[in-house]
Order: C-alpha cells, then structure tokens, then sequence
C-alpha cells in the first residue's frame, strides 16, 4: 500500500521569506513524487517531480523539493516566498509500477505582505 | 494539446434530476480517473479506468454514481439521481502509460445541486 501524509493544514509566511511545505511517504516499492499546486477555482497543477537520480529536484515557479530516503520525506521549498505563491499544495505518491497516485490532504499556503 | 478538457465548467440542477459530466482526456494517455472535491472531505478518488476498462470503482459513493469510458478519448460521470450532497467540484485527470508519468487535470465541474 502506498501513502502520503501532509501534516500541517496550513502554513504562514511573509514575502520574501524561505518557505517549507511538509510532506512524508510511505511506499512497498520505489517511490515517485509528486507536488502539485491548486489556485482558486482552478484544477491541480503539475509543480515538480522526482523519479531517481539528483536528490535536489527543481521546477515551476522557483519551487524546489528535497528527496530524503532515509527519513521519506519530500518536502517542498522555496528561497522567497511571493503573495502569488499563496495556494493549495498537494503531495502525491506513487509506488514504481501502480497506476494510481495517492494525494495528501493537501496544505494551504498562505504569504502575506 | 489542449489539456484535459470537462464539460459543463458549472452545472446547477434540482435535486432528483439527473446530470452527467463529460471528459476528454490528453490522446495518447491511457489511464483517466475522476475525482470529487469539496471542502470537508478533500480530494477523493472515485474511479479511474487503464486502456479504458474501469480497474478500481471503490470510492464511488453509492449506486447513483456511474462512470463510463466508452473509448479512449471520452469519459462520462453520471448522478442519478442527484442530490444536494452531491454538490462539489468534480475533476477528471489523466496520465500516460510511463509510471514516471504524473496526472494532468482538467478544470473541473462545479455541481450544485439545488
């Protein structure tokens, strides 16, 4: 079986601030790792994946996210937080050969002047 | 490519009537699922179809819920009958045939069962 877990239902921060958005796995198998991003009244976007290789794993937006084996974490950062940033953030797993991610509960972003 | 088209992008109805949602996944991806999502309850999975047979229908509500794939490039969701409970924001997705593939979404659907 295959889970995430996002623990903080929300998170504060002020523009210009580094930002962290928490996510842990659990999978049989390999993982791959997703982040999404949802604004309001739209549908989730794809932000960044990892899937092997660098640890370190850079996409849209400036966002980056850290691949951490040993503690099956995959939390997403940023060096400067924007108020655009502000949204909705979903984790997802999958496990190497299923079909099927598996989304956290997602974490509301908030970034205030 | 357009993306992973739904439609209608809202829909109001009365209780008991039926509705149907429509959904046009990226060509060439051949895994498609539907999800609902509301406030209380988050992002829930309902149903989601491999090469266009339904694999896993576990999260479908009840019996009024239905979901058809009838080829590749076309998906419905139906509610009949509808009720108030029933309103959310419905999302179709769908992914390549890669595992390393993620999930491109449509708009959505925003229900409102009156």
């Amino acid at each position: 079986a295959q889970s995430v877990a996002q623990p903080e239902d929300q998170v504060n921060v002020a523009e210009g601030n580094p930002l962290t958005v928490k996510c842990t796995y659990s999978v049989s198998g390999n993982p791959y790792l997703f982040w999404y991003v949802q604004y309001p009244n739209r549908g989730l976007q794809f932000l960044l994946k990892y899937i092997t290789g660098d640890n370190l794993v850079k996409g849209s937006y400036g966002f980056e996210a850290e691949f951490n084996k040993s503690q099956t974490s995959f939390h997403l950062k940023k060096p400067s937080a924007l108020v655009s940033d502000s949204a909705l953030y979903f984790c997802a797993v999958r496990d190497g050969g299923a079909s099927k991610l598996t989304f956290g509960t997602g974490t509301r972003l908030q970034v205030t002047l | 490519d357009a993306g992973v088209i739904q439609s209608p992008r809202h829909e109001v109805t009365e209780m008991g009537q039926e509705v149907t949602l429509r959904c046009k996944p990226i060509s060439g991806h051949n895994s498609l699922f539907w999800y609902r999502q509301t406030m209380m309850r988050g992002l829930e999975l309902l149903i989601y179809f491999n090469n266009n047979v339904p694999i896993d229908d576990s999260g479908m509500p009840e019996d009024r819920f239905s979901a058809k794939m009838p080829n590749a490039s076309f998906s419905t969701l139906k509610i009949q009958p509808s009720e108030p409970r029933d309103s959310a924001v419905y999302f179709c997705a769908s992914s390549p045939p890669s595992g390393a593939g993620g999930y491109t979404f449509g708009s959505g659907t925003r229900l409102t069962v009156v």
